[in-house]
């Protein structure tokens, strides 16, 4: 079975700019996570989409968006990025009934300068 | 505030040495524990959970992890590590909610 995938892998942007990541599930996952992972601050969580509605939502600010299509895919968006964007931004899928057990991609690793 | 300790930030070992990862939560309500590995340039990986049951769980590569309650903890271990443990670990918690809370890591260094 395939794992969770991530497109892009690597990214470079500048300040202003907006990005949207895009993460597939593994076939017959319905939950899809989104974590921020940073040498400072480790894994911090954004959001959990399920069945296209967002179940959970982190501490971040509302430049950081996602939305969920009906195939399971999703895709995370950053708006006005800033410099303290840069980070490796992780999915991840689950199946709809144990949503914390968690299979993660390989990340986008995105650069902001 | 939910979250989750893990005291060793770094630690470098021979190999054949035995490894232990501390990992302490806070809240004593029901959790769902998880350790998870990231080696130099691959993604995170399952190393294994704890969802109820017998609280002394075996995961890949030979780890294994307790769960004490008492003690809010679920400490990594392996008796004998090897060059290719060389990796990130990370312990994870969830709260009986929908998202897993994770803690800083510990860098393992693990020399011939």
């Amino acid at each position: 079975k395939a794992g969770v995938t991530q497109t892009p892998r690597y990214l470079i942007k500048t300040r202003g700019q907006q990005v949207t990541l895009s993460c597939s599930p593994i076939s017959g996952h319905r939950s899809v996570s989104w974590y921020q992972q940073t040498p400072g601050q480790g894994l911090q969580f954004l959001f959990e989409y399920f069945s296209e509605t967002q179940r959970n939502k982190g501490n971040f600010p509302g430049r950081f968006s996602g939305r969920q299509f009906s195939n399971s895919r999703s895709e995370m968006n950053v708006s006005t990025l800033e410099l303290g964007d840069s980070a490796l931004y992780l999915c991840a899928s689950s199946w709809g009934d144990r949503p914390y057990e968690q299979y993660f991609g390989p990340g986008t690793r995105l650069t902001v300068t | 505030a939910q979250s989750v300790s893990q005291h060793n930030h770094h630690v470098i070992l021979s190999e054949a040495a035995s490894l232990e990862l501390g990992c302490n939560y806070s809240y004593g309500g029901t959790v769902n524990l998880f350790w998870y590995v990231q080696y130099p340039g691959q993604h995170l990986q399952l190393l294994l959970k704890y969802f109820s049951g017998d609280p002394l769980v075996k995961g890949i590569k030979g780890f294994e992890a307790e769960f004490i309650k008492s003690k809010f903890s679920f400490n990594l271990r392996k008796p004998s590590v090897q060059w290719s443990d060389t990796a990130e670990y990370f312990c994870a918690v969830n709260y009986n909610t929908d998202k897993l809370i994770f803690g800083t890591g510990t860098r393992l260094q693990v020399f011939p």
